[in-house]
């Protein structure tokens, strides 16, 4: 089955860029979407079909996909942004939907 | 408001089945894809099921595939999730999420909305 690798945390400090990898086989030839995750709450979308974003997910959120690797970067990091994010792709082969491991942004 | 609510969560013991309930609002139901994804306490997502639009189409993981069966009424705009045979490994947050049809791919769009989520115990 398809796998994604995604680092288990990422650190920032405010204002800075944050760049979050998820990778995978050939991944630029597949769809990736991202969530964030709060504690204790529900996924949230940010980014899907690998650069576009949601009405009301801001602009600092972006994403791109090419070769064996997908980046969602965070532009001018806040506070607010410190969550768990997760890549996922659907994989045609085995007609699956696949979760990265996740990865936890810490902001400093 | 758009909006999905499960229900049906409980503690179940090893063995045995549950039924859950994911009721939309706010939305044409009909016309989008559904699924179940479920997280274990401190883990990571994990899909779980998929149906069509219709109905017609479905699929599963292969952690929860001859146990698990989802379905849809689009009459009542619900989606179920019949879980039998449960472990303790089921233990977990299910969620149900909504997915546009990708009419290009169908399968490969996102979940743009999710539920709150109802919380599954097996233990005995």
């Amino acid at each position: 089955s398809y796998v994604l690798t995604q680092p288990p945390s990422v650190s920032v400090a405010p204002g800075k860029t944050a760049r979050i990898t998820c990778g995978g086989n050939n991944i630029g030839s597949k769809s990736v979407h991202w969530y964030q995750q709060k504690p204790g709450q529900a996924p949230v979308l940010v980014i899907y079909y690998d650069s576009d974003r949601p009405s009301g997910i801001p602009e600092r959120f972006s994403g791109s996909n090419s070769g064996n690797t997908a980046t969602l970067t965070i532009s001018r990091v806040e506070a607010g942004d410190e969550a768990d994010y997760y890549c996922q792709v659907w994989d045609s082969s085995s007609e699956t939907r696949v979760f990265g491991g996740g990865t936890k942004l810490t902001v400093l | 408001e758009v909006q999905l609510v499960e229900s049906g969560g409980g503690l179940v013991q090893p063995g045995g089945s549950l039924r859950l309930s994911c009721a939309a609002s706010g939305f044409t139901f009909s016309s989008y894809e559904m699924n179940w994804v479920r997280q274990a306490p401190g883990k990571g997502l994990e899909w779980v099921s998929y149906i069509s639009s219709s109905g017609s189409t479905i699929y599963y993981a292969d952690s929860v595939k001859g146990r698990f069966t989802i379905s849809r009424d689009n009459a009542k705009n619900s989606l179920y999730l019949q879980m039998n045979s449960l472990r303790a490994e089921d233990t977990a947050v299910y969620y149900c999420a909504r997915a546009p049809v990708d009419t290009a791919y169908p399968g490969a769009g996102a979940f743009d909305i999710w539920g709150q989520g109802t919380m599954v115990t097996v233990s005995s």
